[in-house]
């Protein structure tokens, strides 16, 4: 099946600081590419939707300004959390998609964790 | 807003019971939905998805869901657990309107006691 690869699993920094996270699909080219944030014991909320070569769709309540993504090739997408706070800190996961499109098939990468002291 | 609900947030069940984690959404347009697991320390998997046809669809592992639209609900169901079925399972949903975007119901833990 599809792969998707998350970079790096676990990250811990300053308050203050800008941490960049990967997403990779290892097997497969992704048009689309999503961002979730998970807290403990609860849903995934999507973040943003990005398709390669545009910009990033947010969603309400998102700010695009803090969490800035950039999906520039069609396997690769990065969300970098600018100027981190401990409030930041959350588990995020990723997603791709091969294609566009009502109910195309989301593949997950393993999340990484993300701690601001 | 659209929105999924997952009544049960933690089931604990023997091995060989038979399971069923409800599942509601509220939306009335056509949509997708989906069940996804998460196995303790490992992503997100697919169970199993309905987009149209048959009710019934089944998945992997044994599991089955009903899509009953009257009901607005998409059930997920197992005739007999095994102890490997211990993880979180989610509930998901697409718009039909709305290109790939899917949301997420909060997650129902399940535990198989040994």
């Amino acid at each position: 099946g599809a792969v998707v690869s998350q970079h790096p699993s676990r990250v811990i920094c300053k308050s203050g600081t800008s941490v960049k996270i990967e997403c990779r699909s290892l097997d497969f080219q992704a048009t689309t590419m999503f961002w979730y944030r998970q807290f403990p014991k609860q849903s995934l909320m999507l973040m943003a939707t990005s398709n390669e070569g545009s910009k990033a769709t947010y969603e309400q309540g998102v700010e695009k300004d803090k969490f800035l993504i950039n999906h520039a090739s069609l396997t690769l997408s990065t969300l970098t959390v600018t100027s981190a706070h401990p409030e930041d800190s959350s588990f995020y996961i990723c997603s791709a998609s091969p294609g566009q499109g009502i109910g195309n098939e989301q593949f997950f990468g393993p999340g990484t964790r993300l701690t601001v002291l | 807003a659209q929105s999924v609900s997952q009544h049960n947030h933690h089931v604990i069940l023997s091995e060989a019971a038979s399971l069923e984690l409800g599942c509601n959404y509220s939306y009335g347009g056509t949509v997708n939905l989906f069940w996804y697991v998460q196995y303790p320390g490992q992503h997100l998997q697919l169970l199993l998805k309905y987009f149209s046809g048959d009710p019934l669809v089944k998945g992997i592992k044994g599991f089955e869901a009903e899509f009953i639209k009257s009901k607005f609900s998409f059930n997920l169901r197992k005739p007999s657990v095994q102890w490997s079925d211990t993880a979180e399972y989610f509930c998901a949903v697409n718009r039909y309107s709305s290109a790939s975007k899917i949301i997420f119901g909060s997650g129902t833990r399940l535990s198989i006691r040994p």
